[in-house]
């Protein structure tokens, strides 16, 4: 079974310094990975997602995250902080053959302060 | 294209109470899902359909009743709502069951149960 694992559940930054969203993951398979992003009160919207070609992956507005096997890690970086960009993130897995079963991490919530 | 069509987007239910959480899409997608959300926990699926007349159950079935009688809709069902069902419930539909494929996600339902 797959899983992640989000190891800070709350991370404070001030704007325009960097965005470190840490996840590690448990497959036994080649697993694809997502990043979410959910604004208040609000939907979830897709930041990004691995499925086994290049290990570094661009999303939208400015995040990255680079696929680690060796690590078992996908951590969610962005070289500078916006205020726009506070938000819960959530780091999800799902099985290559059952792409419309995701599990989800727990969260993290990113405080951007000015 | 609407996509993925939540209805009520709020509801207060009494403890008894049944009501169904009605979901929609208009693009043709096979596989549908059904998550909640809780503080702290992510989301975690509940049920799925990987097509018409086919459902399976997800990590937290309880308490909750599916059918799939037509590609478009799958409602979620709550026979006797419980405090503990309260939650925010989020509709998904796919178009194929590989992983790395677009997931389509409704705008939420904010339930209540007192």
């Amino acid at each position: 079974a797959q899983s992640v694992t989000q190891l800070d559940s709350h991370v404070s930054v001030s704007e325009g310094t960097p965005v470190l969203l840490r996840c590690n993951y448990s497959s036994s398979y080649s697993p694809s990975l997502f990043w979410y992003v959910q604004h208040p009160n609000k939907g979830l919207q897709l930041l990004l997602k691995y499925t086994s070609a290049a290990t570094l992956v661009k999303g939208i507005n400015g995040f990255e995250a680079e696929f680690k096997k060796s690590e078992t890690s996908f951590h969610l970086t962005k070289p500078s902080a916006h205020m726009s960009d506070a938000a819960e993130y959530f780091c999800v897995v799902s099985d290559q053959n059952s792409g419309y079963a995701l599990n989800f991490g727990k969260g993290t919530s990113l405080l951007v302060t000015p | 294209n609407a996509g993925v069509t939540q209805t009520p987007k709020f509801q207060v239910l009494k403890t008894g109470q049944s009501m169904t959480l009605q979901c929609a899409q208009d693009m043709n997608h096979e596989y549908m899902s059904w998550y909640r959300q809780d503080p702290g926990m992510g989301l975690r699926l509940i049920h799925y359909s990987v097509g018409a007349g086919i459902t399976d159950q997800g990590e937290v079935p309880n308490g909750y009743n599916v059918s799939r009688s037509t590609t478009e809709d799958f409602p979620l069902r709550l026979l006797s709502a419980a405090p503990s069902q309260t939650s925010v419930y989020f509709c998904a539909s796919s178009y194929s069951r590989f992983s790395g494929n677009t997931i389509y996600f409704g705008e939420g339902s904010w339930l209540t149960v007192v």
